[in-house]
């Protein structure tokens, strides 16, 4: 079984700064998969992010970067220069053959 | 290229009451999984179908079922609905099964509320 823990509940972080959401990540599976999601209030989760397991380099995708630890089964992810927009939940997520989700952070962004 | 719809959006339904949810995956995309989303579960998967078949299926009650078309449009149906089955529905597309390197893509979800 896989599991994802996420023990930022909630953030509040002032615009145009850097923030980091944990994640850390449980697996027996050699090879896998993480995935960070953003879902605004409306609802709809957003794609931001993809690290494979087997990646030389940590990911980056824009203004969002991941922090891949191998070792330490951790994928934080980083968002640089913040702005109003990026208030949402977040999600870390892990996948077999299914995707499973952490518990979620819910940032604030404060102007 | 159109993302992923889900349709209707929002949902009311009483007890007992049967609910029939529809998805239609980005052109393409031969995979779709649905998950329930609630305030004290989370985010739950539900089913996954490839090719008009289920591969994979999470841990619901077979009050729950899905099935898909030969145009990979799926549809998810809840039987006998329950208080607690009021929840956001998810549904997801990918090219390929969800092994893999595929990332999903998400709709903006139906809200059911179950009365």
């Amino acid at each position: 079984a896989q599991k994802i823990t996420q023990t930022q509940p909630g953030m509040f972080v002032q615009e145009k700064e850097a923030v980091t959401l944990d994640c850390t990540y449980d697996t027996s599976d050699p090879s896998y998969g993480l995935f960070w999601y953003k879902q605004p209030s409306s609802g709809e989760m957003i794609f931001l992010i993809y690290q494979g397991s087997y990646d030389q380099q940590n990911a980056t995708e824009g203004r969002y970067s991941l922090n891949f630890q191998k070792a330490r089964k951790s994928a934080n992810l980083v968002i640089s220069a913040s702005q109003l927009g990026d208030s949402a939940m977040y999600f870390c997520a892990t996948r077999n053959e299914k995707l499973t989700f952490g518990t979620g952070t819910r940032l604030t962004i404060i102007p | 290229k159109a993302g992923v719809t889900q349709t209707p959006r929002y949902l009311i339904k009483t007890r007992g009451q049967q609910v029939t949810l529809s998805c239609s995956p980005i052109s393409g995309h031969r995979s779709v999984s649905w998950y329930q989303q609630t305030p004290g579960q989370g985010l739950q998967f539900l089913f996954e179908y490839f090719s008009e078949t289920q591969r994979n299926k999470g841990n619901f009650p077979g009050r729950f079922s899905g099935r898909q078309f030969s145009n990979s449009r799926s549809e998810m149906n809840v039987s006998t609905l329950e208080l607690g089955d009021s929840a956001l529905y998810l549904c997801a597309s990918s090219l390929a099964t969800t092994s893999g390197r595929s990332e999903q893509y998400f709709g903006p979800g139906t809200r059911l509320t179950v009365t």
